[in-house]
């Protein structure tokens, strides 16, 4: 696609339900990122793909949070159990290759409120 | 523990005047350094990088950012600031090295206000 497209926008859940956020990233980028953006606060990473590998979880808060990428093209971030504390703006960003000098280029992200 | 500051949660400047956006970062290794932009909707967009080389890096919308690596900074400026340059700020930092999965650390973000 011509961007990086992310869905839904909007996601309202009740606590306790689980989530799933879907990335769709630019055709042919093989690095696919996670992100999570609180209010009023910068991203912070969660998860990285190369292709179809997941090569860092680190930033993943808990054991709730899982992603994949089984193709190398869609990924899908899951929650469980949501939680208040989850609420966040969700981003997720695809960059070409591996180089460290590309740009990642981001999507328009989903607003998740857990209520 | 790599990090990267933005000292200013906002930045006013007249339309027409020069505008900084000042960053500062502390890895303890060679640093990619990036700027985004974040419009009210809207995802992050790239506007400029410093990867090697000139220490003044040029981008998008008239933007520049200056790499100054004895002072750790990164500082993003424009000579004449638009009206439509009102937005939210972040730097960003990736790490080089087989290690690192070239995850981007953010700064908090600076909200630049451009007044008529």
């Amino acid at each position: 696609g011509a961007g990086v497209s992310q869905s839904p926008r909007y996601k309202v859940t009740k606590r306790g339900q689980d989530v799933a956020l879907r990335c769709d990233p630019i055709s042919g980028h093989v690095s696919l990122y996670w992100y999570r953006q609180a209010l009023g606060q910068g991203p912070e990473f969660l998860t990285y793909f190369n292709y179809e590998a997941q090569q860092d979880k680190s930033g993943l808060p808990n054991d709730r949070f899982s992603a994949e990428r089984p193709e190398g093209s869609i990924s899908t971030l899951t929650i469980q159990r949501t939680e208040q504390r989850d609420s966040a703006m969700y981003r997720c960003a695809s960059s070409s290759g591996q180089a460290w000098n590309t740009e990642a280029f981001f999507g328009q992200g989903t607003r998740l409120t857990v209520v | 523990a790599q990090s990267v500051a933005q000292p200013e949660d906002q930045v006013n400047v007249a339309e027409g005047n020069p505008l900084t956006v000042k960053c500062t970062y502390s890895v303890s290794g060679n640093p990619y350094l990036f700027w985004y932009v974040q419009y009210p909707n809207r995802g992050l967009q790239f506007l400029l990088k410093y990867i090697t080389g000139d220490n003044l890096v040029k981008g998008s919308y008239g933007f520049e950012a200056e790499f100054n690596k004895s002072q750790t900074s990164f500082h993003l400026k424009k000579p004449s600031a638009l009206v439509s340059d009102s937005a939210l700020y972040f730097c960003a930092v990736r790490l080089y090295g087989s290690s690192n999965t070239g995850k981007l650390i953010f700064g908090q973000g600076t909200t630049l206000q451009v007044k008529p």
